[in-house]
């Protein structure tokens, strides 16, 4: 079965940019999302189609898919970006969830 | 505004089942899937499955295969998920998500992504 591989953890000074990686056997062959969690919340969708922002997501946000690897970036993290990632694909009629990335705002 | 709006928590005992709705409104309900997402605490997001509420079909991940049953009531705007002969593990908080589907005529990709969440109903199984 199709697998998404996330890094656990990536932390990040304010201000500066995060990546946060996401790679599955030729991802860059299908459409990646992205999801954010804060804790004790739902999820929210930041990237869709790869590089997509929804209406509301803040243009921080961006998204890359090439090869095995899709990337989410984000540019000037603030505090209130500290949050789990997850990434997700589709894949023979089943939904693939990558593991989570917490990302830390130091 | 689009919102999917869960039943309350619920405490179930090993081997019995659960089942959980999500009221939909804002939006025409025939007219996108409707999925169901577990997570366990301090855990992550685990697909357990979908319906297209305008023709009823539906498709469940392996692993709940034979246990899990996704409805719908198209005239309450309604999707249910019923977890059946409960264990341990199954507790999580589980969520419902609007379903976008199609494919994209310029790169031939199929789309499949959550827009929409509910706001998670938790599931306690203990005895």
């Amino acid at each position: 079965s199709y697998e998404l591989t996330q890094t656990p953890s990536v932390s990040v000074s304010p201000g500066q940019t995060a990546s946060i990686t996401c790679s599955g056997d030729k991802l860059g062959e299908k459409y990646t999302y992205w999801y954010q969690q804060k804790p004790g919340q739902s999820p929210v969708l930041v990237i869709y189609q790869d590089s997509k922002r929804p209406s509301g997501i803040p243009e921080r946000f961006s998204g890359s898919n090439s090869g095995n690897t899709a990337t989410l970036t984000i540019s000037g993290t603030q505090a209130v970006d500290e949050a789990d990632y997850y990434c997700q694909a589709w894949d023979s009629r089943t939904v693939i969830f990558g593991g989570g990335t917490k990302l830390t705002v130091l | 505004q689009v919102q999917l709006v869960q039943s309350g928590a619920e405490v179930k005992e090993p081997g019995a089942s659960v089942k959980v709705s999500c009221k939909a409104s804002g939006y025409t309900f025939t007219s996108y899937d409707i999925n169901w997402v577990r997570q366990a605490a301090g855990q992550g997001l685990e697909w357990m499955g979908w319906m297209n509420p305008n023709s009823g079909n539906k498709g469940y991940a392996q692993k709940f295969q034979g246990r899990v049953t996704i409805n719908r009531s198209t005239s309450m705007s309604t999707a249910y998920m019923e977890l059946s002969t409960l264990r341990s593990e199954d507790t999580a908080v589980y969520f419902c998500a609007r379903g976008v589907a199609g494919y994209d005529d310029s790169t031939g990709y199929y789309m499949y992504y959550f827009d929409n969440w509910g706001q998670g109903t938790l599931v306690t199984v203990s005895s």
